[in-house]
Formats: structure tokens, C-alpha cells, sequence
């Protein structure tokens, strides 16, 4: 079964850190790109961040530039995002996600095909 | 502010037919391809449409998706009470280099 699985979430006090874990199974690893999506409390979808394949390139949000980092270790099928720096409008739920990126002459393709449970994340003091 | 736009909600009666539209820009939808995804209460999104009108495997074909220019639109229809749910276009920003989606739009079967 395909899937990813978040943990690490829970409550910190605003400017502290948190680092969030997704172990995944049941498909190629080293094939996708992988990002962390949020979503506030009654609010939409935000893409936080991305990494491809053999790590080399990473995006970010620009309102979690310069405070949060992704990375994956490809020999344990992970990929965490480091939060520091942390403030009230983090607070939400992140979504583990697996992207199927496609580049094609007419533009990219990149949605997430699988999605995790989802971990909260809660700023406060 | 979301980077694309979508209306808040949309209704519809048991059997009717619902569209929802998502406008972005030229570094936007009108550069790369457009995914949606519904999420039902209380749980994950799931996806939707992909590659402006492509279904993933267990997806029915009442749900379908199109995009012209810098707008994309999802349509549903037979509406169904199961089909209550907020509907998240998404797309990649060329510009910015991130995903971005949709503010999302809540279906109504009334």
C-alpha cells in the first residue's frame, strides 16, 4: 500500500522549534518529489516546501523562507521539515506529500498525488 | 490572499450539475498544468484532476476539468450528497518557484 505517514507535530511556544518527520512505503522513493503542504484552522491548502528526487533542489514559501528547511535521507525513504522560528500564523496542519512532477514543452505538472494524514502544529505561548 | 482564485462556495440540488472556476496569471495556470482536489470534512484533500483533465484511477467521470488561458474550471455533475466537500484547484508558479492553490470553494448539495 502506498502511503505517508507525519509525526513530530504538537504544541511550541512562539520563536521555538519543532522538526517534522513522514516516513514512506509502498512505492519508488528515490522516483518523486516530495513537499509539505499546511493548512490553517479553517483555511486553505499552503505549499510550504519541496525537495526533488536526489535532494539538490529545494523550494520554499516565502513566508517560511530563511525558518524552515527540508531535507530527505533516500536511504531511509524520509523527508523532514525543519520549523524554527516558529510563529502564531504557522500554526495548522501539515500534510506529508508525495508530487508527481512532469515537465512537459507546454509547462510542468506538479500535483500531489498521495497526501498524508496530516500532523498539527500548534504556536502559542 | 491566495495566489488563485476561486469562489468561496457554489450549490446545487441532487442531480444537478456545478462548475467551479480557478483564475490565476500567465506565470500561474497559464504556464503549467492545473491539479484539483477535494477534501471532505475533517480529513485529508484527495486528488481530483490532474494534468488539467486527467482522472487518477477510482476517480468517476463525473468530475472533469478543462483550463483556457489562466483559468481552469472543475465540473461535477449528478451532484451528490457525498460530494459536499471544499474543492482546491492548484497549480505550479513559474515566477516563484512553489506551488501555489486555490482558496478553496465549498460545494452544497442543497
Amino acid at each position: 500500500e502506498v502511503q505517508v505517514v507525519e509525526s513530530g507535530g504538537g504544541l511550541v511556544k512562539p520563536g521555538g522549534s519543532l522538526r517534522l518527520s513522514c516516513e514512506a512505503s509502498g512505492f519508488n522513493w528515490i522516483s518523486y518529489t516530495m513537499a509539505w503542504v499546511r493548512q490553517a484552522p479553517g483555511k486553505g491548502l499552503e505549499w510550504v516546501s519541496s525537495i526533488r528526487r536526489g535532494g539538490e533542489n529545494t523550494h520554499y514559501a516565502e513566508s517560511v523562507k530563511g525558518r524552515f528547511t527540508i531535507s530527505r535521507d533516500n536511504a531511509k525513504n524520509s523527508v523532514h521539515l525543519q520549523m524554527n522560528g516558529l510563529r502564531a500564523e504557522d500554526t495548522g496542519d501539515y500534510y506529508c506529500a508525495r508530487v508527481r512532477a512532469r515537465y512537459y514543452g507546454a509547462g510542468t505538472s506538479h500535483c500531489v498525488d498521495v497526501w498524508g494524514n496530516g500532523t498539527t502544529v500548534t504556536v502559542s505561548s | 490572499q491566495s495566489v488563485l482564485t476561486q469562489p468561496p462556495s457554489v450549490s446545487a440540488a441532487p442531480g444537478q450539475r456545478v462548475t467551479i472556476s480557478c483564475s490565476g496569471n500567465n506565470s500561474t495556470i497559464g504556464d503549467n498544468y492545473v491539479s484539483w482536489y477535494q477534501q471532505l470534512p475533517g480529513t485529508a484533500p484527495k486528488l481530483l484532476i490532474y494534468d488539467n483533465d486527467k482522472r487518477p484511477s477510482g476517480i468517476p467521470d463525473r468530475f472533469s476539468g478543462s483550463r483556457s488561458g489562466s483559468s481552469a474550471t472543475l465540473g461535477i455533475t449528478g451532484l451528490q450528497t457525498g460530494d459536499e466537500a471544499d474543492y482546491f484547484c492548484g497549480t505550479w508558479d513559474s515566477s516563484l518557484d512553489v506551488g501555489v492553490f486555490g482558496g478553496g470553494t465549498k460545494v452544497t448539495v442543497l
